[in-house]
Formats: structure tokens, sequence, C-alpha cells
């Protein structure tokens, strides 16, 4: 089955620092997402990004955050200026239409020190 | 706003036992509800979704939930439980005209031999 694909599988940054994480969504998919985890919490919404634009966001999702999918098959999350709050699983998600289901990768575990 | 409810953290099962993970959600409109399972490593795969029509969903795996609209219940049961079940277990609800999906805080499901 295609898989999306998440790297690095672990990020380490100290606070203040920019960081982008990337993922590779399934090649004929239309609809991206990004979402994170905070340890002991719950998978949190963070954006959806359709036709080269967010389509929708959280309030999660503030100035400090942007996407990007620079070249038609990488899909970037960057966080301009790391918080110790940024610390979380970050997971990718694509869709080939609206309301069929999510594939997610197995996430990116940021830790900002 | 629509939220899930996903009772107990943690629920422990012997092999060949019923599973019953529970899951109440809370919308205004008629929802989508869906189920995912984390194994470890790894992304979350869906294993089942409800969007109209028959309210007894199957899935993969041998899983299937009942949408129970009264008791705004969906909760995710399968026959006899084999040890590769075991993993971490999420509801999840979106409203139509939304992309987000809402997830609960996540069921994590012990099997012992």
């Amino acid at each position: 089955e295609p898989e999306v694909t998440q790297t690095p599988s672990h990020q380490v940054t100290q606070m203040g620092q920019e960081v982008i994480l990337r993922c590779v969504p399934i090649s004929n998919h239309l609809y991206f997402y990004w979402y994170r985890q905070i340890l002991g919490q719950k998978v949190e919404f963070l954006v959806s990004f359709y036709n080269n634009e967010i389509s929708e966001k959280s309030e999660i999702f503030d100035d400090q955050f942007s996407v990007e999918r620079p070249d038609g098959s990488n899909f970037t999350l960057k966080i301009r200026s790391t918080k110790l709050e940024d610390s979380a699983m970050y997971f990718c998600a694509s869709g080939a239409e609206r309301d069929e289901k999510l594939f997610f990768g197995s996430g990116t575990q940021l830790s900002v020190l | 706003a629509q939220s899930v409810t996903q009772l107990g953290s943690h629920v422990s099962v012997s092999e060949g036992a019923l599973v019953l993970l529970r899951c109440n959600y809370s919308s205004s409109v008629p929802p989508y509800l869906f189920w995912y399972v984390q194994y470890p490593n790894q992304g979350l795969q869906l294993l089942l979704k409800y969007t109209t029509g028959a309210t007894l969903v199957k899935g993969i795996n041998g899983f299937e939930a009942e949408f129970k609209k009264s008791e705004t219940s969906f909760h995710l049961t399968k026959p006899s439980a084999h040890m590769s079940d075991a993993a971490e277990y999420f509801c999840a609800v979106r409203n139509t005209g939304f992309q987000k999906l809402v997830f609960g805080t996540g069921t994590r499901l012990l099997v012992s031999p």
C-alpha cells in the first residue's frame, strides 16, 4: 500500500530556532494536512492545504507556523521560532478526495530544548 | 463544536475475549465518525468510518462499530482479540463541510495471552 513518508523521525532543536518538518504525501493525493500530538494529549488538527493554499487552520496554527508545497512532491511545515510547548509528535496526512480516508505518516518527534 | 470522548485510557483483555472500546461524540449536525489505530512507531491507520447509510460499519482486521444516534455513541468492537490487536485506538469526528478531524484522547488496548 502507498505510504506517506515523514523526515526526520526525530528532531531536536533549541528554543527560538527555526525547524522544517518534511513530508512526502502519496503521489496522486490532492489534500494535505498536519496534525500534532503533545505527549499524553489528543491528536490535534493544525492545518489543511489544497490547491496550493491553506483551506482550514486551527487556533494553534499562528504566525509562527507556515506550510508549503515547494515542488509538487514535498509538503513542509515550518516553525519559525520554536517554543518549548511546540515539543510534540507531528503527523502529516494526505487524501485523494476531500471526504475520503486520510493516510498518515509515522510522524516526526520534535523536541525543543 | 464537535468533540469525542473515549472512556478508558487503557483497556486490557485476554486473547480470544471480546474487545469493546467506547466512544461518544458531540456534534450539532450529523457527523462523520472514524476509528484509527496506531501501532508502535507507525502512523495512524484507518480502521473504519461512518458517513451515512448503514449504522453498523465493518472495518479491517475484524473490527466493527455501530453508530447509535440516540446514544451519541460509536463504540468499536471485535468478537475475539488477537495479540496483534495491541495498539492505541483513536476515535475521531468530522463535520460535513469541514476537513479537520477532531480526535479523542485514545485508548491503549493491551492483550494478554
